[in-house]
């Protein structure tokens, strides 16, 4: 089982749509999650850090579920420059080092 | 601030060439690291540094050394290229280990014949 699982993908949406992705991950001594976000060929940037009580960011919100163990985001409204790819991140536990998703590619339609 | 460098932004190598993968960051984080992106695969760490004059391997560190003699440099050195090497390199740094974001660098895309 991989370390960090994320859905597949890809996901076409239209505008204005509400799309939702989850991430499973392994080690249950995790603390650190976060969702970051790639444009096609650039290199990843920090979209959100994924908190306990769950936080949002204007149409984005990250949720955390401890006891089963995933993470979610949800992007309300969707516009055409949200298309990218979402990568969940994790921090290893005990090795303490952030084990990458290998990400989920979402398309947003006109 | 210029954020993180890499130089070069393409590079074709030969099987069994060696060459250096610069990178330099300006924020004065402590933590630096390297990894590789390939598709389907995620991003593998490849080797870090929690300071000057200090690292440590990753997941996948054969074929590749690293030191750190600043800072704000983290050369990446491929000893004997493999067409496995190919891949695109991502240089990485951040204020910690892991509860901090990742600031990446723009990427180095080597193809390895």
């Amino acid at each position: 089982r991989k370390e960090v699982e994320q859905d597949p993908g890809p996901f076409n949406v239209p505008e204005g749509a509400t799309v939702a992705f989850n991430c499973t991950y392994s080690n249950s001594a995790s603390q650190s999650f976060f969702w970051y976000r790639q444009d096609c060929r650039k290199e990843p940037k920090l979209l959100m850090s994924v908190y306990s009580s769950g936080n949002e960011d204007g149409r984005f919100t990250a949720q955390l579920n401890r006891a089963s163990q995933y993470i979610s985001l949800l992007i309300r409204d969707s516009k055409l420059s949200d298309s990218a790819t979402y990568l969940c991140v994790v921090n290893g536990g005990a090795t303490n080092k952030l084990i990458f998703g290998t990400g989920t590619l979402l398309a947003v339609q006109p | 601030n210029a954020g993180v460098t890499q130089t070069p932004k393409f590079q074709v190598l030969k099987t069994g060439q060696s060459m250096t993968l610069q990178c330099a960051q300006d924020m004065n984080h402590e933590y630096m690291s390297w990894y590789r992106q390939d598709p389907g695969m995620g991003l593998r760490l490849i080797h870090y540094s929690v300071g000057a004059g200090i690292t440590d391997q990753g997941e996948v560190p054969n074929g590749y050394n690293v030191s750190r003699s600043t800072t704000e440099d983290f050369p990446l050195r491929l000893l004997s290229a493999a067409p496995s090497q190919t891949s695109v390199y991502f240089c990485a740094s951040s204020y910690g280990v892991s509860s901090y974001e990742q600031y990446f660098g723009p990427g180095t895309r080597l193809t390895v014949t």
